[in-house]
């Protein structure tokens, strides 16, 4: 597609429920990043892929939380029994090659805003 | 580990105003420094990067140099525009962390007619 897309835009959940987050990115970028922005705060990493797989998924703040990619395109973040601290927007990003060079531009989708009650 | 921190926010400029955002960094290795923007009700873009010292990244009118001797990647402009009322955020990545880049948390500018 023209940019990184993100499903939901918005979604409000019950507190326990679980919620999966959606993001397709450009076509042919083969890394792709799930990031959370929380209120006031800057971005933190969550889980990178390259490919169909998950090299670095330090970020995942507990097991809570899990990602899959399939067919090196669509990814899921999916939040099993939500917490009311899980409430943030969550960015997805991907870029056209691995990062070896370190010069890795990220473009971004708008975000699925998380809401917890 | 790599960290990146940024001026306090929020900034609250007039039309035409110099800006600067302040931005220093932490990193174990080289790495290269951006700067994205996020404007209201859209993701987070690329406004320039910089992937070596004493090199000057340049966009819309902004600009930021990798100093290296003070570690830092300051973001410039001569003369602000309403347009530019967004959250800038500074960002570093290396390549031994490429898949992980690290940002700031963020400056929000306001720029008043």
């Amino acid at each position: 597609g023209a940019g990184v897309s993100q499903s939901p835009s918005n979604k409000v959940t019950e507190k326990g429920k679980d919620v999966e987050l959606r993001c397709d990115p450009i076509s042919g970028h083969t890394a792709l990043y799930w990031y959370r922005q929380s209120l006031g705060q800057g971005l933190e990493f969550l889980i990178y892929f390259q490919g169909n797989s998950a090299p670095d998924k330090s970020g995942l703040p507990s097991d809570r939380f899990s990602a899959e990619r399939t067919g090196g395109s669509v990814s899921t973040l999916t939040i099993q029994r939500t917490q009311q601290e899980d409430s943030a927007v969550y960015l997805c990003a991907s870029s056209p090659q691995p990062p070896t060079s370190g010069a890795n531009v990220l473009t971004f989708g708008a975000g699925s805003r998380l809401t917890v009650l | 580990g790599n960290s990146v921190t940024q001026m306090e926010g929020p900034v609250t400029l007039s039309e035409e105003a110099f800006l600067t955002i302040n931005c220093t960094y932490t990193a174990t290795g080289y790495p290269s420094l951006f700067w994205y923007v996020q404007y209201p009700g859209e993701g987070l873009q690329l406004l320039l990067k910089a992937t070596k010292a004493d090199d000057k990244g340049s966009n819309k009118g902004f600009e930021a140099t990798y100093r290296k001797e003070t570690t830092s990647f300051h973001l410039e402009k001569g003369s602000v525009q309403v347009s530019d009322s967004a959250v800038y955020f500074c960002a570093l990545s290396d390549h031994r962390n490429a898949g992980k880049s690290t940002f700031g948390d963020g400056t929000t500018l306001t720029v008043k007619p």
